[in-house]
């Protein structure tokens, strides 16, 4: 399997679930990243890791909890979600911060 | 705060016709700018630009920057209807930064 993975590719969660957002790369890239995609809203940048290390946090709340175990995994944990947090999901890669960003085919999340 | 601004936001021409897409946008420490396809979920990389002037160019796609004035165009020529999608730009900025400020996007729509 080649590029950047995610699963799953839809979720329907209730506000009181947790659950997990996962996402590999298979380009042996050091930089992940988490974007949130509203509808009619630019991509925003949620969190950046660099070697394992998170790099950015865009003040993004504390019910979205991101771990890197190493520079090809990352998951977001999901855990007590609004409505409003319903989007996708979309994960990337890159070699570093000067470099292009490839993107998963990202998790439609819908919370009811 | 970091700004891009894309034009028009939804476009109908019918296959054959030529499209430009436009990006503008107010950064600070102006690193580079992408333009992405998004047909249904993952953006697919495009170009990166970082000279003014430079055309980069691949099959009917083609793009410019300019630096001076602070905007990009995406041109498309011939279009068929494989090329409906929401182009997106982006614009990375400061130096170390792994920050990408996407614009809402144009939706494009080739119709037979």
């Amino acid at each position: 399997e080649t590029g950047v993975t995610q699963t799953p590719r839809h979720l329907v969660m209730g506000m009181t679930n947790k659950k997990s957002l996962k996402c590999e790369q298979h380009l042996g890239h050091n930089a992940m990243y988490w974007y949130k995609q509203s509808a009619k809203k630019p991509l925003e940048l949620m969190f950046v890791y660099n070697f394992k290390e998170q790099t950015e946090n865009n003040s993004v709340p504390s019910r979205f909890s991101p771990e890197c175990p190493n520079s090809s995994h990352l998951f977001l944990h999901l855990h007590t979600l609004q409505p409003e947090d319903s989007a996708l999901y979309l994960c990337a890669s890159s070699q570093d911060w000067r470099d292009t960003q490839y993107f998963g085919p990202g998790t439609r999340l819908t919370v009811l | 705060e970091d700004k891009v601004v894309q034009s028009p936001l939804s476009l109908v021409v019918h296959e054959g016709d030529t499209v430009t897409l436009n990006c503008s946008y107010e950064v600070t420490n102006f690193r580079s700018l992408l333009w992405y396809k998004q047909e249904k979920k993952a953006p697919t990389f495009l170009f990166m630009l970082t000279s003014s002037g430079i055309e980069k160019k691949s099959g009917r796609l083609s793009s410019i920057l300019d630096k001076k004035e602070l905007f990009s165009i995406l041109n498309i020529t011939a279009t068929q209807t494989g090329d409906s999608a929401i182009y997106l730009c982006a614009v990375g900025s400061g130096a170390g930064s792994y920050q990408l400020t996407f614009g809402k996007g144009t939706k494009l729509s080739v119709i037979p």
